[in-house]
């Protein structure tokens, strides 16, 4: 199993609501990430779990929460978003954290705000 | 800081002809080099990876790329296109033994007409 599931594939949601963004991977990697894509642009880090615990943040804001419960899943949590916020968002996985090797991407949940 | 070049944002080619994206990247060691196709509305998809030895690596559908360390460049060829392998294709490097993550270029989009 080579893939990286996420869900759900299009989610709308008004800027008061709360909903979550789910990524799930079964090849035992240890390293999860979240990517941000705006349409006609390369995808922007967001997130990087490591061992199921935040190696890297990148300055994102707080409407947007991670969270790794375990080994093979990893959730965004989002809350009071705002319209610019609407995007593409990759969860992607790899085998080690810190060595270098290929990227699975997800096929991406396309988010819209109201 | 590293960081990749995608002269081309737009290619377009007839099927059957060949095709060259460019790519070139500044970094001071040696880095680790992909190029990714990313089909509209989907994830990325890794094509190939150059991390040593053969400069010239074999990927996915046909495609290939040469690691020119005296130009700073990776370009991403293949000698016949697909109207199917029209899509956005993004080079990005990654640090040698780093823990930083990947740096996309930004992308080259690629349209083939019959």
């Amino acid at each position: 199993d080579t893939e990286v599931t996420q869900t759900p594939k299009h989610l709308v949601m008004g800027m008061t609501n709360k909903k979550s963004l789910k990524c799930e991977q079964h090849m035992g990697h240890r390293a999860m990430y979240w990517y941000k894509q705006k349409a006609k642009k390369p995808p922007e880090l967001m997130f990087v779990y490591s061992y199921e615990k935040l190696s890297i943040n990148e300055s994102v804001p707080s409407r947007f929460s991670p969270e790794c419960p375990n080994s093979s899943l990893l959730n965004l949590h989002l809350h009071a978003l705002q319209p610019e916020d609407s995007a593409l968002y990759l969860c992607a996985s790899t085998g080690v954290p810190g060595g270098t090797g290929e990227l699975f991407f997800g096929e991406g949940s396309r988010l819209t705000v109201l | 800081a590293q960081s990749v070049t995608q002269p081309d944002i737009h290619i377009t080619v007839s099927e059957g002809a060949s095709l060259e994206l460019r790519c070139n990247y500044s970094y001071g060691a040696t880095p680790y080099l992909f190029w990714y196709v990313q089909s509209p509305g989907q994830g990325l998809q890794l094509l190939l990876k150059y991390f040593s030895g053969d400069t010239l690596v074999q990927g996915i559908k046909g495609f290939e790329a040469e690691f020119k360390r005296s130009q700073s460049s990776f370009n991403l060829r293949k000698p016949s296109v697909h109207w199917s392998d029209a899509a956005e294709y993004f080079c990005a490097v990654e640090e040698y033994g780093g823990n930083t993550p990947l740096v996309f270029g930004k992308g080259t989009r690629l349209s083939v007409i019959a």
